[in-house]
């Protein structure tokens, strides 16, 4: 069974500093990986995905990730935080090749940027 | 165009109700997921279904149920509910079954 950890309940980063939040994958076979955000109320929004290719996806709103397959990692980042990046950051992991996409949660980051 | 809309965006239960909960997919998404996230926790995956035929069923019992229509919209159903069901309940939309998943902003379910 696919599984993702992310070993941080909260990350604080000044705004204008590197934000990163890191997240480790278990799954069988080369995975499908994907960052979420969620705002207070709402329903996730996608950020970026990773299934083949380039080690470092780029994504939406000055995001991007790195696999990193030997470290089964996909973290995170952004070279500069704004206030308004303060969230919910959830991983996901899907299995390949199911013919489903039933993507297996971690149990998030909260995101605290400081003015 | 509209995203992923879904209906009620609140409901308050008691025990041994049950509720359904409604989903309209972006439009030309074939592929419907529904999630449970409990309060401080990451969704976890329910069912999908695709092309009206169900197409995953996470680990959770017998009293869920969920169904697709010709449309494309979906329903999902928990019957004889429990305090333990209370949650947003999310749904998700794409085009196809292995593209990323677009959400819904949630059904918040409260059992008294």
């Amino acid at each position: 069974a696919q599984s993702v950890a992310q070993p941080e309940d909260q990350v604080n980063v000044a705004e204008g500093n590197p934000l990163t939040v890191k997240c480790t994958y278990s799954v069988s076979g080369n995975p499908y990986l994907f960052w979420y955000v969620q705002y207070p109320n709402r329903g996730l929004q996608f950020l970026l995905k990773y299934i083949t290719g380039d080690n470092l996806v780029k994504g939406s709103y000055g995001f991007e990730a790195e696999f990193n397959k030997s470290q089964t990692s996909f973290h995170l980042k952004k070279p500069s935080a704004l206030v308004s990046d303060s969230a919910l950051y959830f991983c996901a992991v899907s299995p390949p090749g199911e013919g489903n996409n039933r993507l297996a949660f971690g149990k998030g980051n909260q995101v605290v940027v400081i003015p | 165009d509209a995203g992923v809309t879904q209906s009620p965006t609140h409901l308050i239960k008691t025990r041994g109700q049950h509720v359904t909960l409604r989903c309209s997919p972006i439009s030309g998404h074939k592929s419907v997921s529904w999630y449970q996230q409990v309060l401080g926790q990451g969704p976890q995956f329910i069912f999908q279904y695709y092309e009206k035929e169900e197409r995953g069923r996470g680990n959770f019992p017998d009293r869920f149920s969920a169904r697709q229509f010709p449309n494309y919209s979906s329903e999902l159903n928990v019957n004889a509910l429990l305090l333990g069901d209370s949650a947003l309940y999310l749904c998700a939309s794409s085009s196809l079954p292995n593209q990323p998943q677009h959400f819904g902003d949630g059904t918040r379910l409260s059992i008294l």
